[in-house]
């Protein structure tokens, strides 16, 4: 098993520019999950995913931030237009969720170090 | 609301010590406990859990017992190792949803 996996592993870019994170979560898992980790904030949740559906996206900072799961294996966290402030690490997780809505497996990607210049 | 506290850091050990994090929560229902452990640069990986009252979660001489009666899973390890210095994150789960702590950093010096 491959993990979930989470591209590009590091990004710099220059504020104003869009940034598009990808996430591949773990084949049959089937919620997902988006967070950011700052020294200052520690980990927060973006937003959540259940069978390619946003469930709660209350984490997400502002409209600049988008997030979108077309299919089972694929999620992107889109920044338009990205700031200084939104350097971070993102991180993709994903897990199972059974019909008596017991969560296992959950597993965090590698992680997407993002610096905004 | 679902909730994870857990002793604030940074912890500073010498090799060999003993080590205690602490960390309570507060649930509704019966959730389950995990800890997660975060090295330099990577993402948080599952270290141990436990599912209900009484089990004890055991991995890499880590250990942790869910207690219901004082709402607590504390980590312990007998004896750190430098390799353990990392981040562990305390969290619970009892429905679609994960509720972190917020991070006790361990740095053991040799």
């Amino acid at each position: 098993d491959a993990g979930v996996i989470q591209s590009p592993r590091h990004e710099v870019t220059e504020m104003g520019q869009e940034v598009t994170l990808r996430c591949k979560p773990i084949s049959g898992h089937n919620s997902l999950f988006w967070y950011r980790q700052t020294m200052m904030r520690g980990l927060e949740l973006l937003i959540y995913f259940n069978n390619n559906v946003p469930i709660d996206d209350s984490g997400m900072p502002e409209d600049r931030f988008s997030a979108k799961m077309p299919n089972a294996s694929f999620s992107t966290l889109k920044i338009q237009p990205s700031e200084p402030r939104d350097s971070a690490v993102y991180f993709c997780a994903s897990s199972g969720l059974t019909g008596t809505g017991f969560v296992y497996g959950y597993t965090f990607g590698s992680g997407t170090r993002l610096t905004v210049v | 609301g679902d909730s994870v506290t857990q002793m604030e850091g940074p912890v500073t050990l010498s090799e060999e010590a003993f080590l205690t994090i602490n960390c309570t929560y507060t649930a509704t229902g019966y959730p389950s406990l995990f800890w997660y452990v975060q090295y330099p640069g990577e993402g948080l990986q599952l270290l141990l859990k436990a599912t209900k009252a009484d089990d004890k979660g055991s991995n890499k001489g880590f250990e942790a017992t869910y207690r219901k009666e004082t709402t607590s899973f504390h980590l312990e390890k007998g004896s750190v190792q430098v390799s353990d210095s990392a981040v562990y994150f305390c969290a619970l789960s009892d429905s679609n949803q994960f509720y972190f702590g917020t991070g006790t950093s361990l740095t053991v010096i040799p």
